[in-house]
């Protein structure tokens, strides 16, 4: 079946640097990626809708220029946490979703998550 | 009031007990995803329903679309059913989550 793969898995980061999140639909073109946050015990957010080839769409309170989103090609979308602070240590989700095969149609697929911790 | 609420929160069974999580939601909606989510935090989708019912393994998931409420049911359930799971319904684009229901199942 479909898999959305996530990379790394965990990241350590020191407070200050940029580390990037990458996310890759192994079976399907994604035309639509999704990235989420989770704080512990806490349902996920979503942070930002990415559409192959365009901007990506940030939801509310989302800073644009902390969280840098590239969706460059149909299966690979990137988050760059730049200048990243301990506050920014958190679960991050990604999901995509299929457009151009029949059988993967409308369906979203989540990646496994990444830990970020920023010391 | 939350577009998209489930109950019970937590949920403590015995091993083999039948286990019901339900989903309700407010809006209108395209899919409703039922996930499973480890300690780990890996996010397992397990089902994606816009109508009926849908079997695999021990696990059914049913939606009524009229009543805008779905439930996930465990048969039989096992300790390594332990996980959080959460509802999530698709609109035109975007998923919705619930706060999850964290199962605990022991032996």
């Amino acid at each position: 079946g479909a898999v959305v793969s996530q990379h790394p898995s965990r990241v350590i980061c020191k407070s200050g640097t940029s580390v990037k999140i990458e996310c890759r639909s192994l079976d399907f073109q994604a035309t639509t990626m999704f990235w989420y946050r989770q704080f512990p015990k806490q349902s996920l957010m979503l942070m930002a809708t990415s559409n192959e080839g365009s901007k990506a769409t940030y939801e509310q309170g989302v800073e644009k220029d902390k969280f840098l989103i590239n969706h460059a090609s149909l299966t690979l979308s990137t988050l760059t946490v730049t200048s990243a602070h301990p506050e920014d240590s958190s679960f991050y989700i990604c999901s995509a979703r299929g457009g151009q095969e029949v059988s993967f149609g409308n369906t979203i697929y989540f990646g496994e998550g990444s830990w970020l911790t920023v010391v | 009031k939350n577009e998209v609420e489930q109950s019970p929160q937590n949920l403590t069974a015995q091993e083999g007990e039948f286990i019901t999580i339900n989903c309700s939601y407010s809006v209108g909606i395209s899919a409703l995803h039922w996930l499973q989510q480890h300690p780990g935090g890996g996010i397992v989708s397990l089902f994606m329903l816009s109508s009926g019912k849908k079997k695999h393994g021990r696990l059914i998931a049913t939606i009524n679309i009229q009543e805008k409420h779905s439930s996930l049911h465990i048969t039989a359930s096992h300790p390594r059913d332990s996980a959080v799971y959460i509802c999530a319904v698709q609109g035109a684009q975007k998923l919705v989550f619930g706060q999850g229901t964290r199962l605990t199942i022991n032996p």
